[in-house]
């Protein structure tokens, strides 16, 4: 059984920093490239960042762009989300997502997701 | 960044009745399209791929077609675990992109 747990979220300041993470098994994690999509309250689906198999390719929203880094442990079969310089409008559940397979960047599984906070 | 723009925004329709959904993008996204369903307080759950090819344990009174700009998801008749928001979603370039949603709600 395809398992996505994640880990991290809660509350920071603004201009504070904060790392989600993501657990995996079930599947070859190696051969699945993983995202990040959130969804702010009360409003739609945000693709934030993906991260190919190997980590050669790595894409991010321009929203995030520069403050976000994602990141991946094929070993550990562990997906992460490094965000920095919080802002806001960054407020969201954050999911961590599989990939179809290595190139097809549609979402078939999807962790629980996890609430980040940005406030003072 | 393309643009996807679903109609109607909100669907009020009573079980039983037919749904048509729309998403249109604001250039061609080939057949590179999904849709997905999302509850209150879940995760999203994928429907179609690639336009029109079924996830693993979709019913089949889901169905979606479409090509290039203008694509449709129709649930037949609706059942009342299918009142819930959706989504479509391009996989055609970078930055991949989610419209806005359709809330299909119980008349």
């Amino acid at each position: 059984e395809v398992q996505v747990v994640q880990s991290g979220g809660g509350l920071v300041k603004p201009g504070g920093s904060l790392r989600l993470s993501c657990a995996v098994s079930g599947f070859h994690f190696t051969s699945y490239a993983m995202n990040w999509v959130r969804q702010a309250p009360g409003k739609g689906l945000e693709w934030v960042s993906s991260v190919s198999t190997g980590s050669s390719y790595i894409y991010y929203a321009d929203s995030v762009k520069g403050r976000f880094t994602i990141s991946r442990d094929n070993a550990k079969k562990s997906l992460y989300l490094q965000m920095n310089t919080l802002r806001a409008e960054d407020t969201a559940v954050y999911y961590c997502a599989r990939a179809l397979d290595t190139v097809t960047y549609f979402f078939d599984d999807w962790g629980q997701g996890s609430l980040v906070t940005v406030s003072s | 960044e393309i643009v996807l723009t679903q109609s109607p925004a909100t669907l009020s329709l009573s079980p039983g009745e037919r749904a048509t959904l729309s998403c249109r993008a604001s250039q061609s996204v080939s057949s590179y399209l999904a849709w997905y369903q999302q509850k209150p307080g879940k995760a999203p759950r994928l429907l179609f791929y690639d336009v029109s090819n079924r996830a693993t344990g979709i019913p089949a009174r889901f169905s979606a077609s479409g090509s290039g700009t203008d694509f449709t998801l129709t649930i037949t008749s609706l059942e009342p675990e299918d009142f819930a928001v959706y989504y479509c979603q391009h996989r055609s370039n970078w930055p991949l992109t989610f419209g806005g949603g359709t809330k299909v709600e119980i008349k």
